[in-house]
Parts: structure tokens; C-alpha cells; sequence
């Protein structure tokens, strides 16, 4: 059990610029979850994956963001045209479907800066 | 709808001495409830959950969490503080109805020597 894995784990970037991050689970965890967390608070859901399939999207998740989970191993998560709002660190977790009660194991997540 | 409420920012106590940080909880139906901490620049880690059964949870590192339905609460405690227990600490919650957690905005631990 290698843990969720993030990368990068921090990006800077200017306003109106394109990122884009990647998270792999654990590897025989089928579902997949991204949070936002800013500074103050506690993780926000944006969405997650079963397997390959998005079943969840919070109304957080602007038409700037785009998540896959191509072949329902690694995820990736795309802002486009970044907005200082945008600031944030952007966390990672996966879990195991089988059981519900399964907690969800998080990665060191991602912190965005945009100048 | 979910939500979870953490009433303290921040929770000052002395190694040595028993700590309790507070999480009271709103859901439709029955919950599912977990506690995690983070450490500086780190993710969420897992340190207990409760999903029925005994409403005292035992989880890692010496944390266990009182499950009151009645005063919709889950607060988490330790008999004996640790400095390196210093984090913050995150309740969640989730509807069984529901597939994703909703956590509060998170309480600081200050453990002094």
C-alpha cells in the first residue's frame, strides 16, 4: 500500500493559464474523489469516480473544471483559465467500494498559486 | 442535506492532560461519522469512524469519539495528551443516503509541554 500519490505538489501559475493535476489511488481503490481546501476550512467536495465513470459533480465545479479517470486507474483534474479565486490546495482520495463504511485515504494534495 | 459543526477554532491543553475536541452533526437520516487530522503542507489522515454499534470508538493513536444521537454529537477525546498530537482536526459526516462526506471547517489541537 503505496498511499494516494499527487503530483505536483505545488504549482504557481498566472492568471488565465491552464493546469492541470494528477492523482493515483491506492490501487485497489474503484473510487476516486477530488476536494478543494482553502485556508481556514475543511475540504470541499468537487467530485468523484467509481471506476471510470463520474457519478458526482458539485455545483463548485465550474464549467473551468474538467476531471477523467480514463481507464479508472489514475484521475486527472484540469482548471482552465485560472482565476485568483482559483488558490487553493486541491486534495486527492480514494476508497474502496464494497463496503460502505470505507473511509476515504487522502493524498498531500496539490496547492495551487495563481500570481 | 448534511453539515457538521466544529464550535472551537482552537483547543489549548496541557501534555499530559485529557483533551476533548468538539463536532456536532445535521443529517436526514442516519450517519455515518469520521474524524481525521492533518499536519502542516499534508493531506487528511483517517483516525476513526463510527458507523453503528458501540457509541464509543476507538481509533489510532490513543483517540477515541463518543457517538450521542441524541445531542447529535461525535467529539473526539484522548485521556492523555501528546505535544505531537499538535494538528488539525477535521469531523465529517455522511448520510447513509448520501456518497460523499461533508467536513467542518476543522479545529486546531495546541498541545503545550
Amino acid at each position: 500500500d503505496t498511499g494516494v500519490s499527487q503530483n505536483p505538489r505545488h504549482k504557481i501559475t498566472k492568471r488565465g493559464q491552464n493546469v492541470t493535476f494528477r492523482c493515483d489511488p491506492i490501487s485497489e481503490h474503484n473510487r476516486l474523489y477530488w476536494y478543494r481546501q482553502t485556508l481556514g476550512q475543511g475540504p470541499e467536495f468537487l467530485t468523484y469516480f467509481q471506476n471510470e465513470a463520474q457519478l458526482e459533480k458539485s455545483r463548485l465545479l465550474s464549467d473551468r473544471f474538467s476531471a477523467e479517470r480514463p481507464k479508472g486507474s489514475f484521475s486527472t483534474l484540469e482548471i482552465q483559465r485560472t482565476e485568483q479565486g482559483d488558490s487553493a490546495m486541491y486534495l486527492c482520495a480514494s476508497s474502496l467500494l464494497g463496503e460502505s463504511n470505507q473511509p476515504q485515504h487522502f493524498g498531500d494534495g496539490t496547492r495551487l498559486s495563481i500570481l | 442535506a448534511q453539515s457538521v459543526a466544529q464550535p472551537e477554532d482552537q483547543v489549548n491543553v496541557a501534555e499530559g492532560n485529557p483533551l476533548t475536541v468538539k463536532c456536532t452533526y445535521s443529517v436526514s437520516g442516519n450517519p455515518y461519522l469520521f474524524w481525521y487530522v492533518q499536519y502542516p503542507n499534508r493531506g487528511l489522515q483517517f483516525l476513526l469512524k463510527y458507523i453503528t454499534g458501540d457509541n464509543l470508538v476507538k481509533g489510532s493513536y490513543g483517540f477515541e469519539a463518543e457517538f450521542n444521537k441524541s445531542q447529535t454529537s461525535f467529539h473526539l477525546k484522548k485521556p492523555s495528551a501528546l505535544v505531537s498530537d499538535s494538528a488539525l482536526y477535521f469531523c465529517a459526516v455522511r448520510d447513509r443516503g448520501y456518497s460523499t462526506l461533508t467536513f467542518g471547517k476543522g479545529t486546531m489541537l495546541l498541545v503545550s509541554p
